[in-house]
Parts: C-alpha cells; structure tokens; sequence
C-alpha cells in the first residue's frame, strides 16, 4: 500500500491564483511530521514547509499553507498568488518511527506544477 | 549560513569504476542522510547517520554502495563497482533532529551520476 499518495501527476493554473496540491498518507505512528518539497527543473529539492502530527494549527509559510487534515489523513498544500518560478515538481512527504523500529522517510510520486501566465 | 555542499555536481563514469560522492552537512546539523532519485523508485532513503555514527542502512541496495562520515563536517557515499543501473540523482540532506520541530531535512543540490 502507498504510504504517500499525490493522486494529480500535472496541475495547471493561472498566474496569480491560488492551487491545492493533494496528498494523503497512510501510518499508525501517533507522531509524524510532514513536509511539502519543491524541485524545479534545476533539480535541487527545495523545503517549503513542515507540519508536526501534533501541531494543533495548520503551518504556513508565506505563501505556502498545509491544509492538514489529521483524521482524513491529509495534508494538502495551497499555493496562493501562484507565480510563474512556482512551475516545478512538488513533493509529499512523511516521517514516521513504525512500531517496529527504525526510522523512515517517505516521499510521494509528486505533482508536476505548471503555471500559465 | 552555507546549505548543504555536495560535489561533484556531475559525474559520469564506465561501469566498473568507482565512483566516489560527497557531502559536507550543515554546521551543527547531528543527522545525515543519503537519497537516491531516480524515474522508476522516485526518491529512496539509502542510509542516516547521527552524530557521525550510521544508523540505519536499511535502504543501501547492494553491498557495492557503502556509506562513511569520518567527522560532522564531510560525508562519503561510494560504489565499487559501479553499473548503468547506479544512474540516478544522489542527494545528502541533514537535520537537527530526527524527529520534532527542528527535524527538517535540507537537501543539498545533488550529483547526477552516469554509469556508461
């Protein structure tokens, strides 16, 4: 079973208008962070924000905000005021410490982001 | 503050060399880790490390990739021998924590290996 799920592979939107990028994850850990990435075509990965399992409000980061979802087990990102430099791939991701040991990170396949100006 | 340092930023080498990536973490930074990025797999956690010591190497693929970080400032990640199938992107992030507020991954810019 997927752990990080982005079901859209490409997204379109206007320049100047909001986006939601989606993202569900699957664990049983009571604590987790979650984080949204972002890669442009450069390549390098970009943190944009973190959202702890025990946060009580939602993070945001400028324009970045996580809506998190605890009990439908998602964590969507909205971009607001979408600009043309936010064209890149996004990336979901979970850290968790399964019940029998270790540690993981785990990233979702991604959304591929285009933005139309 | 510098980010995450790796070299070589490009890498391509005949199958059957060794390859040799490096990763210089953030200052102060106790946790680094190695991901591979590739089409197939997506991005892969191949080993962590804390405090200089691996943790776990769970995620390395085969017994040609090995993983050593002799102090807190400098990492290296190997392959002997190397196979067209290594190809991929090699990250190296680090963090202050594994976990909690301050565990944030930052991701250095990567080496794009080739393996002819």
């Amino acid at each position: 079973a997927q752990k990080i799920t982005q079901t859209q592979p490409g997204m379109f939107v206007q320049e100047k208008e909001a986006v939601t990028l989606d993202c569900t994850y699957d664990t049983s850990d009571p604590s987790y962070g979650l984080f949204w990435y972002k890669q442009p075509s450069s390549g390098e990965m970009i943190f944009l924000i973190y959202q702890g399992s025990y946060d009580q409000q939602n993070a945001t980061e400028g324009r970045y905000s996580l809506n998190f979802q605890k009990a439908r087990k998602s964590a969507n990102l909205v971009i607001s005021a979408s600009q043309l430099g936010d064209s890149a791939m996004y990336f979901c991701a979970m850290r968790e410490e399964p019940n029998t040991g270790g540690f993981k990170t785990i990233f979702g396949a991604g959304t591929r982001l285009f933005v139309k100006a | 503050d510098a980010g995450v340092i790796q070299s070589p930023r490009h890498e391509v080498t005949e199958m059957g060399q060794e390859v040799t990536l490096r990763c210089k973490p953030i200052s102060g930074h106790d946790y680094l880790f190695w991901y591979r990025q590739t089409m197939m797999r997506g991005l892969e956690l191949l080993i962590y490390f804390n405090n200089n010591v691996p943790i776990d190497d769970s995620g390395m693929p085969e017994d040609r990739f090995s993983a050593k970080m002799p102090n807190a400032s400098f990492s290296t990640l190997k392959i002997q021998p190397s196979e067209p199938r290594d190809s991929a992107v090699y990250f190296c992030a680090s963090s202050f924590q594994l976990a909690g507020p301050r565990e944030t991954q930052y991701f250095g810019p990567g080496t794009r290996l080739l393996v002819l």
